[in-house]
């Protein structure tokens, strides 16, 4: 059962473009929901986190947004650069934390210079 | 401070054949994960220790699936015997045991079952 759908599967954005990726989620159990990036032949790192008592949450040029009602979260990349280039996974879990993170498929961006 | 670390790297074992990832968490986090990531998909919890006792394991195929995290610090992945769809890159992370504690992951094992 895959409880957390992301989307897109692939994204190319040009240089200084805002880069957007959506999750959805079913479990309204979740209550926490971290996006987190991965550099090929690297292990996940955490990028970003939010909790469902705020709407957007803000730091540097990455941004979630959540929306509750819609069970749905997504990430916003600011001024996107050819560094950003990775597999971006979001995820979900709940109990604040204490379980397991249950992850997306992916989303691989390419940032063209 | 130093990261999780995992080895193998990379290994390349025959179907049948058993094989064995290890992972050294970081020092005072004191639950270790490991998850499988297929190929172009995210990564899928295999089973979750809190210290040594293992607290998630229900989706750890059992019938080949093996681990053990003696005296609560390093930790062994066994599979034995390896299937070709066993091929994977499996990861080790770590975390505190405190709310919403980000997970550290190692650079994972690949396997390849030829």
């Amino acid at each position: 059962q895959q409880q957390v759908k992301q989307s897109p599967q692939s994204l190319i954005v040009q240089k200084g473009g805002i880069s957007i990726i959506n999750c959805a989620y079913e479990n309204t159990a979740f209550d926490y929901f971290p996006w987190y990036q991965q550099f090929p032949g690297k292990g996940p790192a955490l990028l970003i986190a939010i909790r469902p008592d705020v709407s957007e949450k803000k730091e540097g040029r990455f941004t979630i947004s959540f929306n509750k009602s819609a069970k749905q979260f997504s990430l916003h990349i600011m001024d996107s650069q050819p560094g950003d280039s990775a597999t971006y996974f979001c995820a979900a879990t709940r109990d604040t934390g204490r379980r397991a993170l249950t992850f997306g498929s992916g989303t691989r961006l390419q940032v063209q210079p | 401070e130093a990261g999780v670390v995992q080895s193998p790297r990379y290994k390349i074992i025959e179907k049948k054949q058993p094989v064995a990832f290890w992972c050294n968490p970081i020092s005072g986090h004191n639950t270790l994960y490991w998850y499988r990531q297929n190929l172009g998909q995210g990564p899928e919890l295999l089973i979750r220790y809190e210290n040594e006792e293992a607290v998630d394991d229900s989706q750890l195929p059992k019938d080949r699936f093996s681990a053990e995290r003696l005296k609560g610090v390093d930790s062994t992945l066994k599979i034995q015997p390896a299937e070709l769809g066993d091929s994977a890159v499996y990861l080790c992370a770590s975390s505190l045991e405190t709310a919403n504690s980000p997970l550290h992951f190692g650079n994972g094992t690949r396997l390849t079952v030829t």
